[in-house]
C-alpha cells in the first residue's frame, strides 16, 4: 500500500526559508523508475508543479522557481525534502507530494498523492 | 514559460457526455495526463499517456488527442463526477519541466 504524507510548518514569515518533508511508504525511491514530485496549490487556484527527484538522484525544477528550490532525499528514511527560500505571501498554498513511475523514459502520471499541507506566509 | 489552456467551466446534465479540452503547443509530442480534484481533497489521476486509464478509474473516463488539443471525455456523467479537472504535460525542452493547465470546473446540473 503506497502512502505519502507531507509535514512542515503551517506558518512562515516573509523572507524565511520553508522546509517540507514528504514521508512515504509502500515503495522505494531506490527502485528504478520511482520519482517523487512536489506540487502546490494556492487557495482557490490551480495546481503548480515545483520539483521532482528521481531514483537515480536526478533533480528537476520549475524553471520559474528554480533559484529558490532545492529537492533532496534521505532514502534510508523514505523521505523527500523540499526547501524554498525567500518566502512571500504569494507562496501561501497547500503543498502536496506525489509519486510518479517512469517506464521507458515516459511518466505514468502522478498516481499517489499525499493529503497536502497548508503553508501560510504572513508576518 | 509554457502554458496549457483549459476552459474555466463546463456544465452538463446527468447522463450526458462532458468534454474537457486542454491546448498546448507541445501536443502531440508530449503526453497528457488528467487529474480530478474534489473540494478539500488531493488530486486523483484519471488518465495518463493521453488515453490510458489507471486501475480503479471508471470506464466512462477516456482521453484523446488531436493536434495541439487533448480532450478528457466523461460519458454518462454522474453527480459524483462534479469536480475540478486539470491537464498536465511537459514542454518540449527535453527536460521534465512539467506544467498544469488552469483547471476546468465540471458542474453537473
Amino acid at each position: 500500500q503506497v502512502t505519502l504524507r507531507e509535514s512542515g510548518p503551517a506558518l512562515v514569515k516573509p523572507t524565511q526559508t520553508l522546509t517540507l518533508t514528504c514521508t512515504f511508504s509502500g515503495f522505494s525511491l531506490s527502485t528504478t523508475g520511482m520519482c517523487v514530485s512536489w506540487i502546490r496549490q494556492p487557495p482557490g487556484k490551480a495546481l503548480e508543479w515545483l520539483a521532482r527527484i528521481d531514483w537515480d538522484n536526478d533533480k528537476y525544477y520549475n524553471t520559474s522557481l528554480k533559484t529558490r528550490l532545492t529537492i533532496s532525499t534521505d532514502t534510508s528514511k523514505n523521505q523527500v525534502v523540499l526547501t524554498m527560500t525567500n518566502m512571500d505571501p504569494v507562496d501561501t498554498a497547500t503543498y502536496y507530494c506525489a509519486r510518479t513511475t517512469i517506464r521507458a523514459g515516459t511518466s505514468s502520471g502522478m498516481d499517489y498523492w499525499g493529503q497536502g499541507t497548508l503553508v501560510t506566509v504572513s508576518s | 514559460s509554457y502554458e496549457l489552456t483549459q476552459a474555466p467551466s463546463v456544465s452538463v446534465s446527468p447522463g450526458q457526455t462532458a468534454r474537457i479540452t486542454c491546448s498546448g503547443d507541445a501536443f502531440p509530442k508530449q503526453y497528457a495526463y488528467w487529474y480530478q480534484q474534489k473540494p478539500g481533497q488531493a488530486p486523483v489521476l484519471v488518465i495518463y499517456k493521453d488515453n490510458e486509464r489507471p486501475s480503479g478509474i471508471p470506464e466512462r473516463f477516456s482521453g484523446s488527442s488531436s493536434g495541439t488539443t487533448v480532450t478528457l471525455t466523461i460519458s454518462g456523467v454522474q453527480a459524483e463526477d462534479e469536480a475540478d479537472y486539470y491537464c498536465q504535460s511537459a514542454d518540449i525542452s527535453g527536460t521534465p519541466n512539467w506544467v498544469f493547465g488552469g483547471g476546468t470546473k465540471l458542474t453537473v446540473l
